[in-house]
């Protein structure tokens, strides 16, 4: 079982649209979690740090459940350029940044 | 600030033959990463270094060596190139454990 999971999708939304993700993940010890975006064929870039308190930047919301061991990425009135895959990560007990497979969102006119 | 390079961007390898990546980074980060990205499977991570003369193996070591003789510069070497090894590559860098990672353009290998 992988260490960080992610729905891989893909999710098909409308302009506009309201949509979330979750990523769980199997280390309790995990300490910084993030999300990035991935367009295709090109690097991943940060989209935004998870704290526990729960963070937003501007439609983009991120929470943490350290309870139930998993963060979320809500994404409000999506546009076209949302289209992308999506990242998790988890950095645990080790130095080692553990990645999810991704969550590919495509947004339609 | 380049922030993180990759050299090459494309390459093509025959079985068997031998390469380096070169990743360098311009902002001072002491960790720095090398992962592998084929479809399906995500980021794995290959090799990581948490400072200057230091590495350590990742998910993915066999068939890779890595050297970071330098704080900005981080090696990755393919002793002998199997088809397998076809896949994109990306390094990435990070101020310190925990920290957020930035990450090179890539480069994509395709052994024959």
């Amino acid at each position: 079982r992988k260490e960080v999971e992610q729905d891989p999708g893909p999710f098909n939304v409308p302009e506009g649209a309201t949509v979330a993700f979750n990523c769980t993940y199997s280390n309790s010890a995990s300490q910084s979690f993030f999300w990035y975006r991935q367009d295709c064929r090109k690097e991943p870039k940060l989209l935004m740090s998870v704290y526990s308190s729960g963070n937003e930047d501007g439609r983009f919301t991120a929470q943490l459940n350290r309870a139930s061991q998993y963060i979320s990425l809500l994404i409000r009135d999506s546009k076209l350029s949302d289209s992308a895959t999506y990242l998790c990560v988890a950095t645990g007990g080790s130095y080692i940044p553990t990645f999810g497979r991704g969550t590919s969102l495509i947004v339609h006119p | 600030n380049a922030g993180v390079t990759q050299t090459p961007k494309f390459r093509v390898l025959k079985t068997g033959q031998s390469m380096t990546l070169l990743c360098a980074q311009d902002m001072n980060h002491e960790y720095m990463y090398w992962y592998r990205q084929d479809p399906g499977m995500g980021l794995r991570l290959i090799h990581y270094s948490v400072g200057e003369g230091t590495t350590a193996k990742g998910e993915v070591p066999d068939g890779y060596n890595v050297s970071r003789l330098k704080k900005q510069n981080f090696l990755l070497g393919l002793e002998s190139a199997a088809p397998s090894q076809t896949s994109v590559y990306f390094c990435a860098s990070s101020y310190g454990y925990g920290n957020e990672q930035y990450f090179g353009p890539g480069t994509r290998l395709t052994v024959t």
